[in-house]
């Protein structure tokens, strides 16, 4: 599985865009980027993935850089309730034989 | 859809005690996953099913047995518990969505071991 860099802690102000960078430069092409997140002492919540395109759900958008080398998450319009660990993982498939959970970005949204 | 359910939410247990902790899943996912989450550190996984009857271990497998007799159920057994084993049980199902696969956690299971 490729390896993913995340800033340790991001901080946004309520009701703004929350944009999240992963870098992943040793990506392979069938690898997939896949976003989760951990609200405190929750289990990890699934958000987003994609493998070449852009993609938008519900709750976020994630925007792939041409070269796949990085990657973006977008919170369109963060809430208090986003404050979370986001990991960004980079693998094959990622089904129940199992994801690799870095140590992610603390997102702090500020009221 | 109650999603993936874990129980209990809290055990503490003596070392060497045995104890099950269950996970179910309503949403007929094939995959099912164990994982520990230990203070400030990521996921491991311990063990994983592909479909019922069928089971490998993961990164962490020691002291730890599953079974899967249905699509439901993936309960974890403890056999002998040990003050390691002291961590933040999670549960996972998941499916494929093309080439790529969305894992649903439980809420996970709190155990401690004196």
């Amino acid at each position: 599985d490729a390896k993913t860099t995340q800033p340790p802690s991001m901080d946004c102000a309520e009701g703004r865009a929350a944009n999240l960078p992963c870098n992943h430069s040793t990506i392979s092409g069938n690898e997939y980027v896949y976003w989760y997140r951990q609200i405190h002492s929750q289990g990890p919540q699934y958000i987003i993935h994609g493998l070449k395109n852009n993609e938008t759900n519900e709750m976020a958008s994630l925007i792939i850089t041409e070269d796949r080398k990085s990657s973006t998450l977008i919170l369109p319009h963060a809430t208090l309730r986003d404050t979370a660990v986001y990991y960004c993982i980079v693998r094959v498939g990622g089904g129940a034989d199992g994801l690799t959970f870095g140590k992610g970005t603390h997102l702090i949204i500020q009221p | 859809n109650a999603g993936v359910t874990q129980t209990p939410k809290f055990q503490v247990l003596k070392t060497g005690q045995s104890m099950t902790l269950q996970c179910a899943q309503d949403m007929n996912h094939e995959y099912m996953s164990w994982y520990r989450q230990d203070p400030g550190m990521g996921l491991r996984l311990i063990h994983y099913s592909v479909g019922a009857g069928i089971t490998d271990q993961g990164e962490v497998p020691n002291g730890y047995n599953v079974s899967r007799s249905t699509t439901e159920d993936f309960p974890l057994r403890l056999l002998s518990a040990a003050p390691s084993q002291t961590s933040v049980y999670f549960c996972a199902s998941s499916y494929r969505v093309g080439g790529a696969y969305e894992q649903y956690f439980g809420p996970g299971t709190r155990l401690t071991v004196t």
